[in-house]
């Protein structure tokens, strides 16, 4: 166990449809980033966040956002679902100022 | 932007030793890390380089040179358990302190 938790870890739905996957980071980690990771694209940079705030962007759609939370907590919302997102969607924390990012398990995400 | 390129596979037999290389480019470096990912799971930190030089931590080592944009990780007395997907990644100042990574490279061991 990482620490960094995320639900659910799998996610069936149909295309159009709206998700939202939630990530818990590690205890102390103040700082929350989002990957995609398909099979031929590997694993790409979404989003982080520092605190609340958004810190940095990656190749995030605009049918993407993200927020996180007072508690830390952070939820990447994907809209209008397409065949093409289906993935593997990982969220990763660290602390302020360190340099080595820990994953969680992910979130499988289907869209028929 | 950034640009990262390692092999897309490689094979190996226990006991061996193997070497991934990476070369990368990037504008704002600011460090090189390399995780291990097996099938369906989390990628998992390995190493970590930000001056020249060779790392090492147990069986793996991991080596940068900046002037040359390339890095390699190298496992000794391979087990079949590191059959898995190596990543490179690079730390750049652009991208704060998120992880850009290549599209790894596949190991597999065989007996």
């Amino acid at each position: 166990d990482s620490g960094v938790t995320q639900t659910p870890k799998h996610l069936i739905t149909a295309t159009g449809q709206r998700v939202t996957l939630r990530c818990s980071p590690r205890s102390g980690d103040l700082s929350v980033y989002w990957y995609q990771q398909s099979l031929d694209q590997g694993l790409q940079f979404l989003i982080q966040y520092y605190n609340g705030e958004e810190r940095a962007k990656g190749n995030i759609l605009e049918r993407f956002s993200a927020q996180q939370f007072p508690d830390l907590h952070s939820e990447l919302n994907l809209s209008s679902l397409e065949l093409g997102d289906s993935a593997l969607y990982f969220c990763a924390s660290g602390e302020s100022g360190a340099n080595v990012l820990t994953f969680g398990a992910g979130s499988r995400l289907t869209v028929l | 932007g950034q640009n990262i390129d390692q092999p897309t596979e490689m094979t190996a037999t226990e006991g061996a030793i193997v070497q991934i290389n990476c070369t990368y480019q990037t504008s704002g470096f600011n460090g090189l890390f390399w995780y291990q990912q097996h099938a369906g799971e989390a990628p998992t930190f390995l190493s970590y380089n930000v001056l020249d030089g060779l790392e090492e931590k147990g069986r793996f080592s991991s080596f940068l040179s900046r002037s040359k944009g390339y890095s390699y990780l190298l496992l000794k007395e391979l087990q079949m358990k590191d059959s898995a997907s190596y990543l490179c990644a690079v730390r750049d100042h652009q991208a704060g302190t998120a992880l850009i990574f290549g599209k790894g490279t596949t190991l597999s061991v065989s007996s």
